[in-house]
């Protein structure tokens, strides 16, 4: 099975600052994708960005960016110009692309704190 | 456009006691997705249905059942609630279940069982 690791439980970053958040993945498929959720106190689950593996350029959404090292299974996520309302928990998470490695495996999450 | 919605958002059962977790979406999305959420653990999988008329077990569906009512609508059921499934449990829907296909949530279910 697949495993998805967020190995920094909190992270905290100043207002204005940018924020690098880590994200790794275990898997013997070449062919998946990869997307950033963010959940803030509301509880509602959004997504932040994704990625599909075959894709060399690193996905882009504003002041949302990825660094996706595929030989390093390695999908970090850059938040630059911190705003306060992006304090949130956020969660990376794998598709593959067969069988039951096709349902979204979640990491356990970074918490964000956004100082003023 | 509601999106997903899901009922109840809270819920206390005791030990024994059964309910069923109402989702709907109104995207026409086919796929749809039970998740619970503890702390530390990140969004586990329940059940899932890839299209209308299936259903599949996720990586923790013992003490679970669902039924894909029809291409809008799934439900979780406990049939005796356990301790254990206290949990945040949210219901999502996608376009399909494969590819780039992104989740689409609903708002959460918090329940406690005593």
């Amino acid at each position: 099975a697949q495993t998805v690791t967020q190995s920094q439980p909190e992270m905290s970053v100043q207002e204005a600052e940018t924020v690098t958040l880590s994200c790794t993945y275990d898997t013997s498929e070449s062919d998946y994708y990869l997307f950033w959720y963010k959940q803030p106190p509301s509880r509602q689950m959004i997504l932040v960005i994704r990625q599909e593996a075959y894709k060399q350029q690193n996905a882009t959404e504003n002041r949302f960016s990825v660094n996706f090292q595929k030989a390093a299974k390695s999908f970090s996520l850059k938040i630059s110009d911190s705003q306060l309302g992006d304090a949130a928990m956020y969660f990376c998470a794998y598709r593959g692309s067969s069988g039951s490695a096709r349902q979204l495996t979640f990491g356990s999450g970074t918490q964000l704190t956004v100082l003023p | 456009n509601a999106g997903v919605t899901q009922t109840p958002k809270f819920q206390v059962l005791k030990t024994g006691q059964s309910m069923t977790l109402q989702c709907a979406q109104d995207m026409n999305h086919n796929s749809m997705y039970w998740y619970r959420q503890d702390p530390g653990m990140g969004l586990r999988l329940i059940y899932y249905s890839a299209s209308e008329g299936t259903t599949d077990k996720g990586e923790v569906p013992n003490g679970y059942n669902v039924s894909r009512l029809n291409k809008r609508e799934f439900s979780l059921r406990l049939e005796s609630a356990a301790p254990s499934q206290t949990s945040v449990y949210f219901c999502a829907s996608s376009e399909w279940d494969r590819n780039n296909s992104p989740l689409h949530f609903g708002n959460g279910t918090r329940l406690t069982v005593t």
